[in-house]
């Protein structure tokens, strides 16, 4: 079974620095993903990571620990267009199995 | 190619109709996916594709969901004798199976359908 929790919503501050987790447990693992997704829109792809240890693009970085099953996705000198949901998802075989997602909202 | 595209973009039908979605890939790309999305969740994984062999199908909702993709290029979904609970987001993507990008899927608009 698939079972991937993340925080349902978050506020932060623009120009602050947020964390949003997520935990996984899985029947396969392939690599972890974070999508952006806005309201009405299709998800856009943010960060992979298949082995442990930080990735950074840019103002994101994504974490992942295997051992732990547990992934967070870091948004650095937030601005008010990162207001969106940020999906969490796990690739097992040829699927990705996605979160609900965290809906953050950026506040002036 | 500047994404990939679905059509219709907004469909309303009333229940016990059946509907057809398109799904146009990225013209690189060979693999594509079917999801469906509702209000507050995340999207759900439907079916696969690589080229034109549907490799993974267990996980359509039910036998009145069909996929296609007969020349390995463009997909249909299809929903038979709709239902009101088959509203939804309907999301395809696409990936490529080399490069840099190798295990990316990039998502068309969706299909937002309305089953009255």
């Amino acid at each position: 079974g698939q079972n991937i929790d993340q925080p349902t919503e978050m506020t932060a501050t623009e120009g602050a620095i947020v964390q949003i987790n997520c935990t996984y447990q899985t029947s396969g693992f392939n690599g972890l993903f974070w999508y952006q997704q806005h309201a009405g829109e299709a998800p856009t792809f943010l960060s992979y990571n298949v082995l442990d240890g930080l990735e950074e693009k840019g103002r994101f970085s994504s974490f992942l620990s295997r051992s732990k099953g547990y992934s967070y996705l870091l948004l650095k000198e937030l601005q008010m267009k990162d207001s969106a949901s940020y999906l969490c998802a796990v690739r097992s075989g040829y699927a990705l199995n996605f979160g609900k997602g965290t809906s953050l909202l950026v506040t002036p | 190619d500047t994404g990939v595209s679905q059509d219709p973009r907004h469909k309303i039908t009333k229940r016990g109709q059946n509907v057809t979605f398109r799904c146009d890939p990225i013209s690189e790309h060979n693999r594509l996916y079917w999801y469906r999305q509702t209000l507050g969740q995340g999207p759900e994984f439907l079916t696969y594709f690589q080229n034109e062999a549907q490799l993974e199908k267990s996980r359509l909702l039910s036998d009145r969901f069909s996929a296609e993709r007969p020349k390995g290029s463009f997909s249909t979904l299809e929903i038979q004798r709709t239902e009101q609970g088959d509203s939804a987001m309907y999301l395809c993507a696409s990936s490529s199976e080399q490069g840099a990008t190798l295990y990316e899927q990039y998502f068309g608009p969706g299909t937002r359908l309305t089953v009255t």
